[in-house]
């Protein structure tokens, strides 16, 4: 089966540490990302990849730091700098086609406390 | 200039209605929007997309109406189930410029279909 996979579907953490979100494609695609969505908030992105080993902050990667060693792998940590952690975190990637499209995983849910 | 605005932000509709979710954008270098669904505590999944060329795009129950003079576009969901109900995303990207062809996402339908 191809598809995007992200672990743990849901994650708990105390305040101060830092964690790292999984996620895996096999569909070969160069391009990965990371979304945080929060209610109402819709999808921001805080991370991307267009390429083994490099990567870009998107619009809101304050308290986030990724890295792109392999190309079916984008790993998504989450600092303690990170004010207000808790959200739900979507990873995808892009066929890099004429149209586009862009791939979701199933998101994990990170509860910090 | 970079936003996408999507309206209403809640939405119900009697079983076998038509749903309609509207989006308005600014930058004219968007060549690409897609609509994307949402069931709670899933990943979105892309729905149907269209590029400025076309007027219209129909796919199944699911319709895009683009207009590019008013830079709008919407989604016409027609004879609504209730299986549709769940969260709708518009987008568009541009691969010229500095965005890369990254998506920028409307704030989010919710659909309730009544049965």
């Amino acid at each position: 089966d191809g598809g995007i996979t992200q672990s743990p579907k849901y994650l708990f953490r105390k305040e101060g540490q830092n964690v790292t979100l999984s996620c895996e494609q096999n569909l070969n695609h160069d391009a990965m990302y990371w979304y945080r969505q929060d209610p109402g908030q819709g999808l921001r992105l805080i991370y991307y990849s267009q390429i083994v080993n490099d990567f870009q902050k998107g619009d809101i990667a304050e308290g986030y730091s990724v890295s792109r060693e392999k190309k079916e792998s984008f790993p998504l940590t989450v600092t303690s700098a990170q004010k207000n952690p808790t959200a739900f975190y979507l990873c995808a990637s892009t066929d890099g086609g004429g149209m586009r499209k862009q791939y979701f995983g199933p998101g994990t849910r990170l509860t910090v406390t | 200039q970079q936003q996408v605005k999507q309206s209403p932000q809640s939405l119900i509709v009697q079983k076998g209605g038509i749903s309609i979710i509207n989006c308005a954008y600014e930058n004219t270098a968007f060549d690409y929007f897609p609509w994307y669904q949402q069931f709670p505590g899933k990943g979105p999944a892309l729905l149907i997309a269209i590029r400025p060329d076309v007027s219209e795009k129909k796919e199944g129950r699911f319709t895009i109406s683009f207009n590019k003079s008013a830079k709008q576009f919407s989604l016409h969901i027609m004879d609504s189930q209730p299986g549709d109900s769940a969260t709708y995303f518009c987008a568009a990207s541009s691969n010229y410029g500095g965005s890369q062809g990254n998506l920028i996402f409307g704030k989010g339908t919710k659909l309730s279909v009544k049965p």
